[in-house]
């Protein structure tokens, strides 16, 4: 049973820094794995998708890898905003039959 | 409009109601999903649908039901709500294949009291 795991659960850092968060899954035989944002009480936004043949994904301050056979992520967010506030949440779809496995996020606090 | 949209945003109910909480999306998807989410659990699979005779349980089944009127369409209905069902409700869709993206509706806050 595929497990993915996010570290840390929360995350505090000042205006303009660079920071990563991490995401581990313990089974590499996946097709994909997707970084989602979602702010208190709200839906989920898609940020990033890597395939499994990918290495990275890149959208305007996000940088998002992939280490399969490790069964690592990182997503990488460049000169933080008090807006990049949120929890981030990664999801990876697998050999079973369509569905994802998620994990439990890390909520990111950005400090103006 | 929203691509996968859910109704109602908000409900609070009884325990021991029946209640149905509605998915639509405009993608074209065959797969839709519904997920639950609770504060420290993440968020878990109920049920799943590939086409309209094709549904199948998830993880956390039990006390839900489903229907799949058409392809744009997926129910989840709770037959006697009970407090423990208090949580965020999300829809997701996704295309053909399993390498596709998952979309997500903005989530039903459902209130069981």
């Amino acid at each position: 049973k595929q497990e993915v795991t996010q570290i840390p659960a929360a995350l505090s850092v000042p205006e303009g820094e660079n920071l990563v968060l991490n995401c581990s899954f313990t089974d590499s035989a996946i097709y994909n794995l997707q970084w989602f944002r979602q702010d208190p009480g709200k839906g989920l936004t898609s940020l990033l998708l890597i395939q499994s043949s990918q290495r990275e994904q890149t959208s305007g301050r996000l940088n998002a890898s992939l280490d399969k056979s490790s069964g690592r992520s990182t997503l990488y967010i460049a000169a933080s905003q008090p807006g990049d506030s949120a929890t981030y949440l990664c999801a990876v779809s697998g050999t079973n039959a369509g569905k994802s496995t998620f994990g439990d996020g890390t909520t990111l606090t950005v400090k103006p | 409009d929203a691509d996968v949209t859910q109704t109602p945003r908000n409900r609070i109910t009884k325990t021991g109601k029946r209640i149905m909480l509605e998915c639509s999306q405009t993608k074209g998807h065959d797969r839709m999903y519904w997920y639950r989410q609770d504060p420290g659990l993440g968020l878990r699979l109920i049920y799943y649908s590939f086409d309209v005779k094709d549904i199948n349980k998830g993880e956390i089944s039990d006390g839900y039901s489903v229907s799949r009127q058409a392809q744009a369409k997926f129910s989840l209905s709770l037959e006697s709500a009970i407090p423990n069902q208090t949580a965020l409700y999300f829809c997701a869709t996704r295309g053909a294949y399993d390498n596709s993206p998952l979309h997500f509706g903005n989530g039903t806050r459902l209130t069981v009291t």
